[in-house]
């Protein structure tokens, strides 16, 4: 039980474009999600903290405008990178949720801008 | 603010060898839960094992365990009967026992083993 699915595992895209991430709970229902991006041999980075239904809280120096998070489910939030460039290229994992006190993560996704 | 130190980059075991990774934090909550993840190459985010702070018995997980002392603020895992599959890194984690639970990562430690 608990699977968290992250949809796509790797993207290559051009720099420019915008580029959307999914992350779905496959057998539970998730009221929070949470997104981390991780820089090689280095740790996980909160981004922001969605909970279903409302605005994403984003840690400090995430760019609210540039990492749009939308939450509109239990099982499915999605994180948009907008004009996405090559400093953006990063590892970016997700994770959810129940009232519960452990995390599920994603597989993650590998975001490539040339 | 709560910070979770692993003041060990990285460690290195020989195979059925046992070995100890190190944690500290920092905090002044009474409720809090602690965690010990395993990212192996794959990248996948493995809950090892957890530990609630109003538990005084250390967690136990097969070959996982963990040394939880409170007044210290330390928490390390200990891996017996090490096996190749436990090379991965290892990241320790706190998460306050509030409404929230957004998790503080530590720095990680990368586990070697050795044939």
């Amino acid at each position: 039980g608990a699977v968290v699915s992250q949809h796509p595992s790797w993207v290559i895209c051009k720099s420019g474009t915008s580029v959307k991430i999914e992350c779905r709970s496959l057998d539970f229902q998730a009221t929070t999600m949470f997104w981390y991006r991780q820089f090689p041999k280095q740790s996980l980075m909160l981004m922001a903290t969605s909970n279903e239904g409302s605005k994403a809280t984003y840690e400090q120096g995430v760019e609210k405008d540039k990492f749009l998070i939308n939450h509109a489910s239990l099982t499915l939030s999605t994180l948009t990178v907008t004009s996405a460039h090559p400093e953006d290229s990063s590892f970016y994992i997700c994770s959810a949720s129940t009232q519960g006190v452990a995390q599920h993560f994603g597989d993650g996704t590998r975001l490539s801008i040339l | 603010a709560q910070t979770v130190t692993q003041s060990q980059p990285e460690m290195s075991v020989q195979e059925a060898e046992t070995v100890t990774l190190s944690c500290t934090y920092d905090t002044s909550e009474s409720d809090y839960y602690l965690f010990w993840y395993k990212q192996p190459p794959s990248r996948q985010m493995i809950l090892v094992i957890r530990q609630e702070a109003y538990k005084q018995q250390n967690a136990t997980e097969n070959r996982f365990s963990v040394n939880f002392q409170k007044a210290a603020k330390s928490f390390s895992l200990k891996i017996s009967d090490s096996q190749l599959g436990d090379a991965a890194m290892y990241f320790c984690a706190y998460r306050w026992g509030g409404a929230t639970n957004k998790l503080i990562f530590g720095t990680g430690t990368l586990l070697a083993v050795q044939p």
